[in-house]
């Protein structure tokens, strides 16, 4: 089993709507990190999270430590939030999940 | 900004081959890390290093050496290539130790080994 998994691994929705991404992990972490990954290889880091929530533009992320469990929202979503979106786990070294391919149509 | 760049998009090399990827990082990081990223599997850790001339193993070093003879620069070398080597390998950057301040990764290199 991966200490960081992600779910849906694929997800597709219409313009305007409004996603969800999960990661669980089953390690203790000092931080978790929710990435970018666009066609093409390059990945951007979005948010860096020990506790709470954090929001930029229309992403929204919260973590629950006692859960073990993260999410990434996008309101509003648009096609070019069209990316690969990773989770990383963060303790002593950084663990990640497989991804989640998110597809917004126009 | 931070720029971790990586000497090429696209490669594709023979089987046997002895194949350099190289990363530059311009912020003065110390520590940088070779990932492989496959469908499924998410990015798996290669080697890292954390100081110039230091390295350490990751969860797949086998088939993979590196070399870091200056700060801002960080090789992987893949002695003999092989068809399983095909794979997206990705470098990244850190200031604090394994990342705790989070990642700089470069565009990636997508091998294709024939």
């Amino acid at each position: 089993k991966n200490e960081v998994e992600q779910s849906p691994q694929n997800l597709t929705a219409q313009e305007g709507e409004f996603i969800t991404i999960n990661c669980s992990y089953s390690v203790g972490i000092s931080a978790l990190h929710w990435l970018q990954q666009h066609p093409g290889g390059g990945i951007v880091s979005l948010f860096m999270l020990s506790s709470g929530k954090k929001k930029h533009g229309r992403l929204i992320a919260t973590i629950n430590i006692q859960e073990k469990h993260s999410s990434l929202h996008i309101t509003a979503s648009h096609p070019r939030d069209s990316a690969v979106y990773i989770c990383a786990a963060n303790n002593n070294d950084m663990r990640f999940g497989a991804g989640t391919r998110l597809t917004v149509k126009p | 900004d931070v720029k971790v760049t990586q000497s090429s998009r696209y490669l594709v090399k023979r089987t046997g081959e002895k194949v350099f990827l190289e990363c530059v990082q311009d912020m003065d990081h110390e520590n940088m890390f070779w990932y492989r990223q496959d469908p499924g599997l998410g990015l798996r850790l290669i080697y890292f290093s954390y100081d110039v001339k230091m390295k350490e193993k990751g969860d797949i070093p086998e088939g993979y050496s590196v070399s870091r003879e200056k700060k801002e620069r960080f090789s992987l070398i893949l002695e003999s290539a092989s068809t399983n080597q095909t794979s997206m390998y990705l470098c990244a950057s850190s200031l604090l130790v394994m990342g705790y301040d989070g990642y700089t990764f470069g565009s990636g290199t997508r091998l294709t080994v024939v």
